[in-house]
This record gives C-alpha cells, sequence and structure tokens, in this order.
C-alpha cells in the first residue's frame, strides 16, 4: 500500500512565522501536490513537482513556496503566515502525470491554524 | 464558472435507498476523470475511474457524457458506511486533477 505521511496532523501558529509542513511518500512517486481545502471551495493546488528540485506553480501558489530535494520528500512553506492561510493541507502523491492511472494518494492531512 | 460543478447536497437517504450524484466540468479536453470519496476529517481517496464505457464496482456505477460534460455515480442498496462526501474529479488538459467541491451523503438508519 502506498504511504503518504504528513508532518504535523494539527499546527498552530502566529501572524509572521515562517511555516514548514513536510510530506513522505514510500512508493517512489514521480509526482507530488500540495493542495489546500476549505469549507466550500474544494481542494485547491497550490504547487506541484514532477521530479526531484522541479517544481511548478499551482492554481493558488501566492504567499507559499515548496523543496524538493528528495524524491520522496515535498516540502510546504510559509515563508510569513497570515489568518487567511487557515486551512486543511493536504499532500499527494502519484506515480505519472496525466491519463486514466494517474491515482494520486493523499496523505492525512495537517489542520494548520494561523492566529 | 466553476470547472468541475457538484451539487454539495446532503443527500440525506435511507439505508437500502438508491442515489445519483451528478457532475459537470468544463475542460472538453479533459481526459480523465474519476471519484474520490472523504469520510469526515479524513484524505480523500480514491472510489473508481469513469471510464468512456461507464464502470461498475460493486453497488457502485459511474458513468461519462462527454458530449454533455456530465459524469455520475450510482449508489445501490445505501449502507451507512456510505455516509461520506464525493468529489468528482477531473484532469486538466495538462493533466492535473481538478476537483469539485463535493457532494455530502448522509445514510440514515
Amino acid at each position: 500500500d502506498v504511504k503518504v505521511t504528513q508532518s504535523s496532523r494539527y499546527l498552530v501558529k502566529r501572524t509572521g512565522e515562517k511555516v514548514f509542513l513536510e510530506c513522505v511518500q514510500d512508493m517512489d512517486h514521480e509526482n507530488m501536490f500540495w493542495y489546500r481545502q476549505d469549507p466550500g471551495l474544494g481542494l485547491r493546488l497550490i504547487y506541484f513537482s514532477y521530479d526531484v528540485k522541479m517544481k511548478e506553480k499551482g492554481d493558488i501558489p501566492e504567499g507559499y513556496s515548496v523543496s524538493r530535494e528528495k524524491k520522496e520528500r515535498f516540502s510546504l512553506i510559509l515563508e510569513s503566515a497570515s489568518t487567511n492561510q487557515t486551512s486543511m493541507y493536504l499532500c499527494a502523491s502519484s506515480l505519472t502525470a496525466g491519463g486514466r492511472e494517474d491515482t494520486q494518494y493523499f496523505g492525512p492531512g495537517t489542520r494548520l491554524t494561523v492566529l | 464558472r466553476k470547472e468541475v460543478e457538484q451539487d454539495p447536497g446532503p443527500f440525506n437517504v435511507p439505508e437500502g435507498a438508491t442515489v445519483a450524484f451528478n457532475c459537470t466540468y468544463s475542460n472538453s479536453a479533459s481526459q480523465s476523470f474519476f471519484w474520490y470519496r472523504q469520510d469526515c476529517r479524513k484524505e480523500p481517496k480514491l472510489l473508481m475511474s469513469v471510464y468512456s464505457s461507464g464502470n461498475e464496482d460493486g453497488r457502485f456505477t459511474a458513468q461519462l457524457n462527454r458530449a454533455s460534460q456530465y459524469i455520475s455515480l450510482l449508489i445501490r442498496d445505501s449502507k451507512l458506511s456510505d455516509s461520506a462526501t464525493y468529489l468528482c474529479v477531473v484532469t486538466d488538459d495538462t493533466g492535473k486533477l481538478i476537483f469539485g467541491q463535493g457532494t455530502t451523503l448522509q445514510v440514515k438508519p
């Protein structure tokens, strides 16, 4: 079974703090993704990566950056946390990009609250 | 217009009922289609892929209508454990997944 783990289930930070969210997958997947999920808005893609040291902006990258130094690890960074970044953050990985079999496997999520 | 639209519900049905959800998508170039299930406070998990010919997995049947750009999910003989949010997902023309906001199903005893 594919396993995607995230460093924290719950996180509380203060406005202006730098926040690191870590994601690790154990199935040698090429692709990794960071989403946020908010009520009424569904999942929105923040950043994704198709390879080590490679990153692409998703639909809402503002206020975020990412790092992928190793294939299994994809980090999301909030340079200066703000209250509108309070959300559920979900990491996902997939073997391939695009196509019928491109199942994305999600981690359990990190519920981040910014005070 | 949202790229993937779903009725958020909630759909409240008794055990044993048949329930159907529809989803519409705006990008005619979408190639792949999925239904994901998300339990309360849990991560989304793939329920089934949706093929042009339609596909069935036990009590679940998924259909795709490319001409009208909609996808459906039919659940027969609903169980209490089917209570969840069902996310309609399509790929855009770069292969990225676009998620609908989900339809909530509550199955009552």
